[in-house]
This record gives C-alpha cells, structure tokens and sequence, in this order.
C-alpha cells in the first residue's frame, strides 16, 4: 500500500512552452502533498507544500507564478512549469502524506529536460 | 526552517562491512526522523525512520540511532551488499540533509 505515481516520468520540452506533471496517490488519500526538485548530485529541495482544496504554499526563493500547484481532489495533485527555459531543468519528485501509518511517500519523479 | 547536517557526503566499503551515516538536526522540536534510499534516476524510497519517543530501531541489516540531547541521529547498515550502493538522505520535518553517496566494493 502506500503508493504514489507519477506522470510524466520524463517529458522533454521547448523553451516558452508549459509543462504538466501530475501526483498521485492510488491507494490512500491525501490532504497534503509536497513538491520537490532535485538537481544532478544534489539533494531534495522543497519547492511547495500543496493542500486540497486551498492554494499551496511556496518556499521562500520559488515563484508561484512560474510553477503552478493545483490539489483539486485527495487523490491528486499538479505542478505546471510555465513558460519553461532550459534552467528549470531538473528532477521533480511529489511526496503525498498518507496511508496507514501517515508517513510521507514520494512518487517515482519526473525528469523534465528543457531545450 | 529545520537545518540539516549529514556526513560523509562520500562513502566507500567493503563488501560485508559496516556503512554508518551521520545527520544532525537544529529543531529541537522535529520528532520524526526518516532515512530514504535513492537510487540512480529513480525517487527516494523510506528504508527506516525514528520517532523521538524511541532511541533505536532496527530492520534486519539496517538501524537507526536517535540523541535528541545531542539532536544527531544516525543510519548504521551491516553486512553491507552491492546492491546497497545508492544515494542515502536523511530528513527532519520537511527538510533533508545533503545526501551520501554509498559504494560497496565486491
């Protein structure tokens, strides 16, 4: 149990296009869910705390304009990458809080390549 | 925000020996600490974690350590394996620490 996807697992794009990626929690719900990036040989950042059925919350330094969060259902949250450029480049990864033992669970990642 | 330290950021053993990996934390509020496993390309994976309440937790191969005076708190890996060769994080409320990248030499 406990499991979160996500989708996609890599997507490449074109500067000044948007991009998507969808979290899912298939086996629980989840109130709360948290968006990552990660660079090459670096650790996990958090970038936003996203709470159903209310705005999320952005880290200090992230633009909310340029990553847009949406947690409509306990089941499923979205990160859009707006008008991208080749430094949003990067490993996305959600964590959805949840499951029996109310534990944080990440999903597998996103590699978004922006050229 | 939390601040978390994690040492080595490098780690290399031999096969069947011991791997311990050091983290300390600046809250000393935070009462739930995780250790995630990360393999190449793929998301973290949970392995162990702690709660304030308990000094130490073991899961086959693999143990947690807490000091919450000392506000440190560590992963111990025995027996080490190939298969065990990963990034290692370990995290305090939502922040992790720098990660440590382990090899097992066969």
């Amino acid at each position: 149990g406990a499991v979160v996807s996500q989708h996609p697992s890599w997507v490449i794009c074109k500067s000044g296009t948007s991009v998507k990626i969808e979290c899912r929690s298939l086996d629980f719900q989840a109130t709360t869910m948290f968006w990552y990036r990660q660079f090459p040989k670096q650790s996990l950042m958090l970038m936003a705390t996203s709470n159903e059925g209310s705005k999320a919350t952005y880290e200090q330094g992230v633009e909310k304009d340029k990553f847009l969060i949406n947690h409509a259902s306990l089941t499923l949250s979205t990160l859009t990458v707006t008008s991208a450029h080749p430094e949003d480049s990067s490993f996305y990864i959600c964590s959805a809080l949840g499951g029996f033992d109310y534990e944080q669970y990440f999903g597998p990642g996103t590699r978004l390549t922006v050229t | 925000g939390e601040n978390v330290e994690q040492h080595p950021s490098t780690l290399s053993v031999q096969e069947g020996d011991s791997a311990v990996i050091k983290c300390t934390y600046s809250d000393s509020a935070s009462n739930y600490f995780p250790w995630y496993k990360q393999e190449l390309g793929k998301g973290p994976q949970l392995i162990i974690d702690i709660r304030s309440n308990v000094g130490e937790k073991k899961d086959q191969r693999i143990a947690v350590t807490l000091n919450k005076t000392a506000k440190h708190f560590s992963l111990h890996i025995t027996e080490t394996q190939p298969e065990d060769s990963a990034v290692y994080f370990c995290a305090a409320v939502l922040s992790f620490g720098a990660g440590t990248t382990v090899t097992v030499r066969a």
